[in-house]
C-alpha cells in the first residue's frame, strides 16, 4: 500500500531555477492538497484541488502553479525558486467529504 | 489572527506522567477537528478525531468545547514513544488549518 508518494525528497535549487514537485495517491481519493511547512509557522496551505479538473489557492499561493493531471496526481511547479521557498513540502489527500487527510513523506527543499 | 493556536510548549515530562495540550480556534463555523502527530523529519499522521462529548483511545482522551472554541488532548501514562510534536486541525469546508504544533518529549 503506496499511498501518498511523492518526488524527489530532496532538492537543491539555485536561485531562478524552476521545478515540479510530483505527487501521487492510490487511494482513489478525489481532493489534494499542497502543503509547506516552516519553522513556527506549522503546515499553510498552498494550493488544493477538491476534485479532478479543479484547483484553487489556499493561504500561500504566491510563486506556485499546480496541475491535477489526473486523478492520481497533483503536481506543484515553482517557475523562478526563491530563497524565500526553501520549505519541507507535503502532498496529502483525502476522500471528499471524508475527515481524514493522508500525507506523503515530504520534499525538502532548499534554494540557495 | 492565526486560525489555529497552540502553546508550542516544549513539554518535556518523565514516564507516566499526565500531560494536557490545548488549542484554540478562531472560526466558529469550523466543522471537523483533529490531533495529528508528526514525528522529526516524518510527515503528520492522524492521532484522533475530536467531538463535542469526547473521545478517548486508550491513554489518549480528546475534548471540543464549541462555545469556548477550545480543543484539548490529554495523555495519560506518558511513553517514552509519545515524544513528538503534536498538532492541532480544524477543518472549514475543503480546507484544513494547522496550529504550528506542540512539542513533547518524554524523559526516561
Amino acid at each position: 500500500n503506496a499511498g501518498v508518494t511523492q518526488t524527489p525528497k530532496f532538492q537543491v535549487l539555485k536561485t531562478g531555477q524552476s521545478m515540479t514537485l510530483q505527487c501521487a495517491q492510490d487511494m482513489n481519493h478525489n481532493s489534494m492538497y499542497w502543503y509547506r511547512q516552516d519553522p513556527g509557522m506549522g503546515l499553510r496551505l498552498i494550493y488544493y484541488s477538491a476534485s479532478e479538473g479543479t484547483t484553487d489557492k489556499g493561504e500561500v499561493p504566491n510563486g506556485y502553479n499546480v496541475s491535477r493531471l489526473n486523478k492520481r496526481e497533483f503536481s506543484l511547479r515553482l517557475e523562478s525558486a526563491a530563497p524565500s521557498q526553501t520549505s519541507v513540502y507535503f502532498c496529502a489527500s483525502r476522500l471528499s467529504g471524508g475527515p481524514i487527510q493522508y500525507f506523503g513523506a515530504g520534499t525538502r527543499l532548499s534554494v540557495l | 489572527r492565526k486560525e489555529v493556536e497552540q502553546d508550542p510548549g516544549p513539554f518535556n515530562v518523565p514516564e507516566g506522567a499526565t500531560v494536557a495540550f490545548n488549542c484554540t480556534y478562531s472560526n466558529s463555523a469550523s466543522q471537523s477537528f483533529f490531533w495529528y502527530r508528526q514525528d522529526c523529519r516524518k510527515e503528520p499522521k492522524l492521532l484522533m478525531s475530536v467531538y463535542s462529548s469526547g473521545n478517548e483511545d486508550g491513554r489518549f482522551t480528546a475534548q471540543l468545547n464549541r462555545a469556548s472554541q477550545y480543543i484539548s488532548l490529554l495523555i495519560r501514562d506518558s511513553k517514552l514513544s509519545d515524544s513528538a510534536t503534536y498538532l492541532c486541525v480544524v477543518n472549514e469546508g475543503n480546507q484544513f488549518y494547522f496550529g504550528t504544533g506542540t512539542s513533547l518529549t518524554v524523559i526516561p
